[in-house]
């Protein structure tokens, strides 16, 4: 089974604090995906990487940066984190080809800034 | 702008009836269109999915119709049980590339016993 592991599961940081949110894929999966998932609004594309060191916007990445040092290890950052990133994050990968269209997503990192 | 527009955002169902989400769509670049299944505290997991090739398709008791020139297409859940109450996310995505899928709003789905 395809396994999207995202470690931390509940946070709570300050305003202006630097947040880290680590995602790793354990199937060789050249494309990771952080999405953002808020009541009302479904899933928004944040930032993706189709290989290593390689990334692109979403649709909303304003206050978001990522980091992919290793295929299977997907970082988002926060640079200062702010209370409108309260919001539940979703880290996903899958396999780039015509069989690959299905999406893993981990279980989500919910994160309060306060 | 939402290029994936989905109804209800909330849907109540007796046990044994009909459940019906719909979704609207507006890029006609998209030809993969996914349902996408999440519970509580879990991420969201892939239910059905279908291409514009066909009409429908169905998994067991889970049919997607699917309606090109209308740019809509829908879930229906038969007999719906109360092990079906989740949130149900309509997606849709291009096959190239790395797949990036836009989603719908999200409907939350409960299954009166």
């Amino acid at each position: 089974d395809v396994k999207v592991t995202q470690s931390s599961r509940y946070l709570v940081k300050r305003t202006g604090e630097k947040v880290f949110l680590e995602c790793v894929q354990d199937m060789d999966h050249e494309n990771m995906f952080w999405y953002r998932q808020d009541p009302g609004l479904g899933l928004r594309l944040i930032y993706f990487s189709y290989d290593v060191k390689m990334k692109e916007k979403g649709d909303i990445p304003e206050g978001y940066s990522v980091s992919r040092e290793k295929k299977e290890r997907f970082s988002l950052i926060l640079e200062s984190a702010s209370t409108n990133q309260t919001s539940m994050y979703l880290c996903a990968s899958n396999p780039t080809g015509a069989s690959g269209n299905t999406i893993y997503f981990g279980e989500g990192s919910w994160l309060t800034v306060v | 702008q939402q290029q994936v527009k989905q109804s209800p955002q909330s849907l109540i169902v007796q046990k044994g009836g009909i459940s019906i989400i719909n979704c609207a769509y507006e890029n006609t670049a998209f030809d993969y269109f996914p349902w996408y299944q999440q519970f509580p505290g879990k991420g969201p997991a892939l239910l059905i999915a279908i291409r514009p090739d066909v009409s429908e398709k169905k998994e067991g008791r889970f049919t997607i119709s699917f309606n090109k020139s209308a740019k809509q297409f829908s879930l229906h859940i038969m007999d719906s049980q109360p092990g079906d109450s989740a949130t149900y996310f309509c997606a849709a995505s291009m096959v190239s590339g790395a797949q990036k899928l836009v989603f719908g709003q999200g409907t939350r789905l409960t299954i009166n016993p």
